[in-house]
């Protein structure tokens, strides 16, 4: 079974301060994925990575960086934490070759 | 035109019946397909994915895909009060750049 892991389930920081998530999958894969989702606006992709050190921007980039230091860890960064951050945010993998995209629990972060 | 569509609103059935879901997608040279189960609360769950015309039969679940139409359907047949939940249905676009397209969600509800 492909397991996607993230640091923490839920989450309450402060506006102005800098959050690190941390998403963790076993099975080697080459793509990682950050999405936030809000009612009414669906899935909405931050940012992905197709190798290690490699990232590309999603749809709503803005505010957010990552790393991806290792293959099977890639974190996502809020540098400075404002109160429309506040969302779920989800991890995701695939393969390199397959479409098929598994997802970690989820991050629910909550700026206040 | 959005990339992928579920225009439905929340579909309400007994239990026992089939529940049917539509998606429509703009792009006419996608080629994979994939059916996520997302529990509130919760992420989303992989339950199918389709890749040529055609139905493709899991357990309760019929994906049917009909590229001339530009639409994919998932039937969940003898629907249990479990399957309750919202179903995204997600695409890969040809010059999707390695990432998935994804609708907004149908709500199912089913009721004992």
């Amino acid at each position: 079974d492909v397991k996607v892991t993230q640091s923490s389930r839920y989450l309450v920081k402060r506006t102005g301060e800098k959050v690190f998530l941390e998403c963790v999958q076993d099975m080697d894969h080459e793509n990682m994925f950050w999405y936030r989702q809000d009612p009414g606006l669906g899935l909405r992709l931050i940012y992905f990575s197709y190798d290690v050190k490699m990232k590309e921007k999603g749809d709503i980039p803005e505010g957010y960086s990552v790393s991806r230091e290792k293959k099977e860890r890639f974190s996502l960064i809020l540098e400075s934490a404002s109160t429309n951050q506040t969302s779920m945010y989800l991890c995701a993998s695939r393969p390199g070759g397959s479409y098929e995209q598994y997802f970690g629990p989820g991050t629910r972060l909550t700026v206040t | 035109q959005k990339e992928v569509e579920q225009n439905s609103g929340p579909l309400s059935v007994p239990e026992g019946a089939i529940a049917s879901l539509n998606c429509t997608y703009s792009d006419r040279g996608s080629q994979s397909f994939f059916w996520y189960r997302q529990y509130s609360g919760k992420s989303p769950e992989l339950i199918m994915s389709i890749y040529s015309n055609g139905d493709k039969e899991d357990g309760r679940f019929t994906a049917q895909l009909n590229k001339a139409s530009q639409y994919v359907s998932l039937l969940i047949r003898d629907s249990q009060p479990s399957d309750s939940a919202t179903y995204l249905c997600a695409v890969c676009p040809p010059r999707g750049n390695n990432r998935l397209a994804f609708g907004k969600g149908n709500q199912v509800v089913v009721i004992p």
